[in-house]
């Protein structure tokens, strides 16, 4: 088992529709999570971090559920400019520095 | 305030060759961590070095290796480059104690 699973998608959607993804993760002794965003050949930037009671930042909601090991990202009334690879990250145990990334599924917002 | 900049953006090598890319990280970050990324794939892991020491490897071979320097930038140096080393790879500044990573643009690397 892959230590953070992302459907690679390509997820195609209208503009202004509301798309979900999920993210597993493998340790459940990992304590950080977050969202990051890449466009094509640029590097990674941090779109937000994954709180445990859930957050939201605009038309982005992250959450967190510890249970199943997942986290997700809502994004609500989809831009053009929201086409892009949604990455999820997770921090490994405490000591090990290593931050996981999944592959990264892709969207594609339709105008 | 500068973010973490990548020198050079673009390289291209030949089989066998060594390669030598440098990072500079965001001003009063004292980590830095190195990813690859082959495309279609997530940042993979390579090194992170906080204070100069080495706080955590990926599973890469030991052609890999980095270093860290005292003005906190850093190297990473692959020997006897081969044709499944071209990737983009990634600098990040920040990520210890569960902080947030920030990249810099990356260094495209070809090996031919």
């Amino acid at each position: 088992r892959k230590e953070v699973e992302q459907d690679p998608g390509p997820f195609n959607v209208p503009e202004g529709a509301t798309v979900a993804f999920n993210c597993t993760y493998s340790n459940s002794a990992s304590q950080s999570f977050f969202w990051y965003r890449q466009d094509c050949r640029k590097e990674p930037k941090l779109l937000m971090s994954v709180y445990s009671s859930g957050n939201e930042d605009g038309r982005f909601t992250a959450q967190l559920n510890r249970a199943s090991q997942y986290i997700s990202l809502l994004i609500r009334d989809s831009k053009l400019s929201d086409s892009a690879t949604y990455l999820c990250v997770v921090n490994m145990p405490p000591g090990t520095y290593k931050y996981i990334f999944g592959t990264g599924t892709r969207l594609k917002v339709l105008a | 305030d500068a973010g973490v900049t990548q020198s050079p953006t673009h390289l291209i090598k030949t089989r066998g060759q060594h390669v030598t890319l440098r990072c500079s990280p965001i001003s009063g970050h004292k980590s830095v961590s190195w990813y690859q990324q082959v495309l279609g794939q997530g940042p993979q892991f390579i090194f992170q070095y906080y204070e100069k020491e080495e706080r955590g490897r990926g599973n890469f071979p030991d052609r890999f290796s980095a270093r860290q320097f005292p003005n906190y930038s850093s190297e990473l140096n692959v020997n006897a480059l081969l044709l499944g080393d071209s990737a983009l790879y990634l600098c990040a500044s920040g990520g210890t104690d569960n902080e947030k990573l920030f990249f810099g643009s990356g260094t495209q690397l070809s090996v031919l």
